[in-house]
């Protein structure tokens, strides 16, 4: 079946460090890759996706390739703020089915 | 005022009550999900709805049923409440297939 993996947190960062968050997926066909964030005592938000091999999706300068040759959908940003600290999940859906959730990374940014 | 609301936010209850859990939706749309989020699990499916005559079991059904009462509303019950039930629970919402909007969850705890 389906399934989403992600990298384990927590995650502590410097501000201004370079992020990166591992999610690999498995999955028949072509489903759509998200990631959510969850901001603390919050509900999750979508902050990009992607619904195609190569689409990059991109939002408040974090960023997600969808690389279907590595089953991958990495999540990046190149300078983290103290105001990113969050939860991060990875997820993958087929249109009209349901969505699967990675476990979540939870991140730190310190000042 | 929010898309989609949950309540209560916080609710502590004890072994073997009946207890239920309310969303509600201004956002107009047909599918309707329930998911309880566990420190390390993430997300997982209890209950979704793509239409007001519809109800599916998701991943973790057993031990909770649901109502759709209207296609703004969407209500889940645990008929006896147990300790491993206390979690953190979020309703969603899907114009059809793709992005979930989240709902602020509501936090059960079982004693």
């Amino acid at each position: 079946g389906d399934s989403v993996t992600q990298m384990e947190g927590p995650v502590t960062l410097s501000e201004e460090a370079f992020l990166t968050i591992n999610c690999t997926y498995t999955a028949t066909g072509y489903p759509s890759l998200f990631w959510y964030v969850q901001y603390p005592g919050e509900g999750l938000q979508l902050l990009l996706k992607a619904t195609k091999a190569d689409d990059k999706g991109s939002n408040k300068g974090f960023e997600a390739t969808y690389r279907k040759e590595t089953t991958s959908f990495h999540l990046e940003k190149g300078s983290v703020q103290v105001s990113d600290s969050a939860v991060y999940f990875c997820a993958l859906i087929h249109p009209g089915n349901q969505f699967y959730f990675g476990t979540g990374t939870s991140l730190t940014v310190i000042p | 005022d929010a898309d989609v609301t949950q309540t209560p936010r916080n609710r502590i209850t004890k072994t073997g009550k009946r207890i239920m859990l309310e969303c509600s939706q201004t956002k107009g749309h047909d599918r309707m999900y329930w998911y309880r989020q566990d420190p390390g699990l993430g997300l997982r499916l209890i209950y979704y709805s793509f239409d007001v005559k519809d109800i599916n079991k998701g991943e973790i059904s057993d031990g909770y049923s649901v109502s759709r009462q209207a296609q703004a509303k969407f209500s889940l019950s645990l008929e006896s409440a147990i300790p491993n039930q206390t979690a953190l629970y979020f309703c969603a919402t899907s114009p059809g297939g793709d992005t979930q909007y989240f709902g602020p969850g509501t936090r059960l705890t079982v004693l």
